[in-house]
């Protein structure tokens, strides 16, 4: 059974870099895409991207300029980084497995990012 | 960018009710890139359905999906006290992947 664990800052200033780390266990790394999503408070869920464990990533065009991904095929763990963040950066962002390039069937378990002043 | 477009926005419904929640993409979306999650409050989405129709491991059969072309749906057949919760449909048909708005069905 995979488990995905994430972990990374939780309270940012304006301008400052967001760094969160997922790290998966119990499972095959190489056989699927990863990806980050986020939800700000009381709202929808937003796919940021994903990446594979060769480092072929996919960005949502709302955010590319922003975001990176990258791997560490070593550890089976991947990363995000969105810089520079404002306060509608604010939410819970997860990190999840991506299934047949389809569907999340394993998630994290969610790190709420706030960016104020 | 495929626009998911759920509703209603809420349901209110008693357990032992049905439940039905409608999910209407702006494009096309193939069947085998549809997917339902339920979340509960402070959890991470749990994937329902796959494929349009295909119940997740563990997902009760008190739980179908159903639909193809724009529009789909997913529903409880016998409302759970455990099934109250929003609902997201997802689509990776085209890039980007989007989700919908989500329903939330609550206890009436």
């Amino acid at each position: 059974q995979v488990q995905l664990q994430q972990w990374g800052a939780g309270l940012l200033k304006p301008s400052e870099t967001l760094s969160l780390t997922c790290a998966v266990y119990g499972g095959s790394f190489s056989g699927y895409y990863w990806s980050w999503i986020r939800q700000p408070p009381g709202k929808g869920l937003e796919w940021i991207g994903e990446i594979n464990h060769s480092g072929r990533t996919t960005y949502n065009p709302s955010l590319t300029s922003r975001v990176t991904m990258s791997v560490d095929t070593s550890k089976n763990q991947f990363s995000l980084r969105v810089t520079p963040v404002t306060a509608a950066d604010t939410a819970v962002y997860y990190c999840a497995r991506l299934v047949g390039v389809a569907n999340f069937d394993s998630w994290g378990q969610g790190t709420l990012v706030t960016v104020s002043s | 960018e495929i626009v998911l477009t759920q509703s209603p926005g809420t349901l209110s419904l008693s357990p032992g009710k049905r439940a039905t929640l409608s999910c209407r993409a702006s494009q096309s979306v193939s069947n085998t890139y549809l997917a339902w999650y339920q979340q509960k409050p402070g959890q991470a989405p749990r994937l329902l359905i796959y494929g349009a129709s295909h119940r997740a491991t563990g997902i009760p059969d008190r739980f179908s999906g159903s639909g193809s072309g724009t529009d789909f749906t997913l529903t409880i057949s016998r409302l759970e006290p455990e099934d109250f919760a929003v609902y997201y449909c997802q689509q990776y048909g085209s890039s980007p992947l989007t989700f919908g708005g989500g329903t939330k069905v609550e206890i009436k």
